[in-house]
């Protein structure tokens, strides 16, 4: 149980466009997601905590305008990144909290999505 | 923004060595957690740790919430090929009504077989 489904897997696109990456709790009901970036070896940087029907809460130092998070659903939660710039391009990883679950507190990881924009 | 110190950064070992890797903080966690991850995946969910002393096993995987609530250690006994891998700790706190982690920077594991 508890899987975490990302798609697309990874995504090219041309500066100036935007693209959308979605998160789905395949097994369970998600309340809250997080959407995490990673640049190669570093760490996860959380970069928004969304909760399911309210506005999401951004990390300090990322355009909420920049990267659209809309969490419609308690299986569903999307990030848009609009208007990508080459210096966008990262890995995005989601991750959900499943509440019910032998433990609420852990949290489930995606696979990832690759995003190069050039 | 904040991180946990996390060591070593990288370990290269032979096959059916035994590993330790470990993190500290100078803030207090309700809970630690240690995370696998592979090269291009997202981390996936090795060990969860709850309450301070406690010591947790996952087959060959141990671990261990500091008394202190603020360290904790992974051993991973026997290791074998497909241990290799970046290994992160994390701390989880309470932030309003949000629990949310805080990352090690990793320890790149390379298994020589």
């Amino acid at each position: 149980g508890a899987v975490v489904s990302q798609h697309p897997s990874r995504v090219i696109c041309k500066s100036g466009t935007s693209v959308k990456i979605e998160c789905r709790s395949l097994d369970f009901q998600a309340t809250t997601m997080f959407w995490y970036r990673q640049f190669p070896k570093q760490s996860l940087m959380l970069m928004a905590t969304s909760n399911e029907g309210s506005k999401a809460t951004y990390e300090q130092g990322v355009e909420k305008d920049k990267f659209l998070i809309n969490h419609a659903s308690l299986t569903l939660s999307t990030l848009t990144v609009t208007s990508a710039h080459p210096e966008d391009s990262s890995f995005y990883i989601c991750s959900a909290r499943a509440p019910g679950l032998a433990s609420d507190e852990t949290q489930y990881f995606g696979p990832g999505t690759r995003l190069l924009v050039l | 923004g904040q991180q946990l110190n996390q060591s070593p950064q990288s370990m290269f070992i032979q096959e059916g060595e035994d590993v330790s890797m470990n993190c500290t903080s100078s803030s207090i966690f309700n809970t630690w957690l240690w995370y696998k991850q592979d090269p291009g995946e997202g981390p996936v969910l090795l060990i969860a740790l709850y309450k301070a002393g406690e010591l947790t096993s996952n087959g060959r995987l141990t671990a261990q919430f500091g008394i202190t609530r603020k360290d904790s250690f992974l051993n991973i006994s026997a290791s074998i090929p497909s241990d290799v891998g970046i290994y992160f700790c994390a701390g989880q706190y309470y932030a309003g009504n949000n629990r949310k982690l805080i990352w090690g920077l990793g320890t790149s594991l390379a298994v020589n077989p």
